[in-house]
């Protein structure tokens, strides 16, 4: 059974580094062709790829962000990352973790991140 | 980066209806092409995926379909349960990119 579960601060202020941690299970991100992405959705918005990380430690990151995005796993303890530097409030949103393999048919709860002073 | 320009932003429809939502992908993706359900306060559901293929547990009054670059999800029989957003998702390159979404909801 395969299952995911993002974490987060909850609440950060504007400027800090956001840092986020997926764990997972029921897979391994060693296992050849597996990936896991990261989205965002601001409440009451769409759906915003953000970044994915493959077993081979390929990653890929949305060029929107511009250079703020850093993806990374630690495949031992079945968990990926994403860190987003220098938040502001348009950084608000419900983030999701999901396996790209097959592309995201698996996705954790979201945990909400609000970026306030 | 590829555009998914999604319509309509919103679906008024009602219970037994047959509708459908449609993606037009700005440039080639080939079959790269998902379909996600999301309702409200839930993480998205995938429905469709290889532009046409239904996912697991998935119900057989849903498909997908393509015509050139524009690609469609179709429920036949509309049920209260179907009720939700609908995103498309193309991954054939990135950085992958979302439709706008369509709101579903009953007449």
């Amino acid at each position: 059974q395969v299952t995911l579960k993002e974490s987060g601060p909850g609440i950060l202020q504007p400027s800090q580094t956001l840092s986020l941690t997926c764990t997972f299970s029921g897979f391994s991100l060693s296992t050849y062709g597996m990936g896991v992405g990261w989205i965002r959705q601001p409440s009451g918005k769409g759906l915003e790829w953000l970044a994915n990380i493959w077993w081979d430690d390929d990653k890929y990151y949305n060029p929107s962000l511009k250079n703020r995005l850093t993806i990374s796993k630690d495949t031992s303890n079945n968990q990926a990352f994403l860190k987003i530097t220098n938040v502001d409030t348009a950084d608000t949103a419900t983030y999701y973790c999901a396996r790209s393999t097959p592309g995201f048919a698996y996705w954790g709860q979201g945990t909400l991140v609000t970026v306030s002073s | 980066d590829i555009q998914m320009t999604q319509s309509p932003s919103s679906l008024p429809a009602s219970l037994g209806d047959r509708v459908t939502i449609t993606c037009r992908a700005s440039q080639d993706i080939g079959n790269y092409l998902r379909w996600f359900q999301q309702k409200p306060g839930k993480s998205p559901r995938l429905m469709i995926y290889g532009a046409t293929n239904l996912a697991n547990g998935v119900p057989s009054r849903f498909s997908g379909s393509r015509s050139g670059s524009d690609y469609s999800l179709t429920i036949n029989s509309l049920e209260s349960e179907d009720m939700a957003i609908y995103y498309c998702l193309q991954h054939n390159e990135y950085p992958y990119t979302f439709g706008a979404g369509t709101k579903l909801e009953l007449k």
